[in-house]
């Protein structure tokens, strides 16, 4: 079993819709991470968070310490979100600066 | 600020060859990260230097696999002898983080090798 699983692997949505990815962990954390990456493209922080809630434009991440579990909502979905959004942990029993990372969420949004 | 540069953007060469992957870390953050990415493992962690002094290179798959940081502004990646297995797209970040905190990484935009 992973460290960290993601849900769904897959999702497609159609323009306008709130659309949620799903993290859970099993290791206890000192902090999450949210990333993005574009097809042939790099990769982006969007969110890093160990408690509560952030929220950048149309994008919202939630984290439960308790549960092991984060959420990263996007509302008004556009096509323009079309990525692999990927979870990543940092391991609080951890020796070193690693992250451990989800296996990612394809999300193609249809106009 | 230009952000995490890496370079080359593409590399395609023979099995065999020396490859030496570039990156330049944004100015004024101290940890600087290797990963590699393929489409079987995701992301991995080869390496982590912390102000220029590797801290972590338990990633790095073989001893045909090296990693310097001469200074602040310049990292290299460097596989020697370069083999198919190794086709993948190379990712260097940076970031101020602290003692087991990696903090907001930057990523550069990746160097996508293929060898043949």
């Amino acid at each position: 079993k992973n460290e960290v699983e993601q849900s769904p692997q897959n999702l497609t949505a159609q323009e306008g819709e709130f659309i949620t990815i799903n993290c859970s962990y099993s290791v206890g954390i000192s902090a999450l991470h949210w990333l993005q990456q574009h097809p042939g493209g790099g990769i982006v922080s969007l969110f890093m968070l160990s408690s509560g809630k952030k929220k950048h434009g149309r994008l919202i991440a939630t984290i439960n310490i308790q549960e092991k579990h984060s959420s990263l909502h996007i509302t008004a979905s556009h096509p323009r979100d079309s990525a692999v959004y990927i979870c990543a942990v940092e391991d609080y029993g951890g020796a070193t600066n690693k992250l451990i990372f989800g296996t990612g969420t394809l999300l193609a949004v249809q106009p | 600020d230009a952000g995490v540069i890496q370079s080359p953007r593409h590399e395609v060469t023979e099995m065999g060859q020396e490859v030496t992957l570039r990156c330049k870390p944004i100015s004024g953050h101290d940890y600087l990260f290797w990963y590699r990415q393929t489409m079987m493992r995701g992301l991995e962690l080869l390496i982590y230097f912390n102000n220029n002094v590797p801290i972590d290179d338990s990633g790095m798959p073989e001893d045909r696999f090296s990693a310097k940081m001469p200074n602040a502004s310049f990292s290299t990646l460097k596989i020697q002898p370069s083999e198919p297995r190794d086709s993948a797209v190379y990712f260097c970040a940076s970031s101020t983080g602290g003692v087991r905190r990696t903090g907001e990484l930057f990523f550069g935009e990746g160097s996508r090798l293929t060898v043949l």
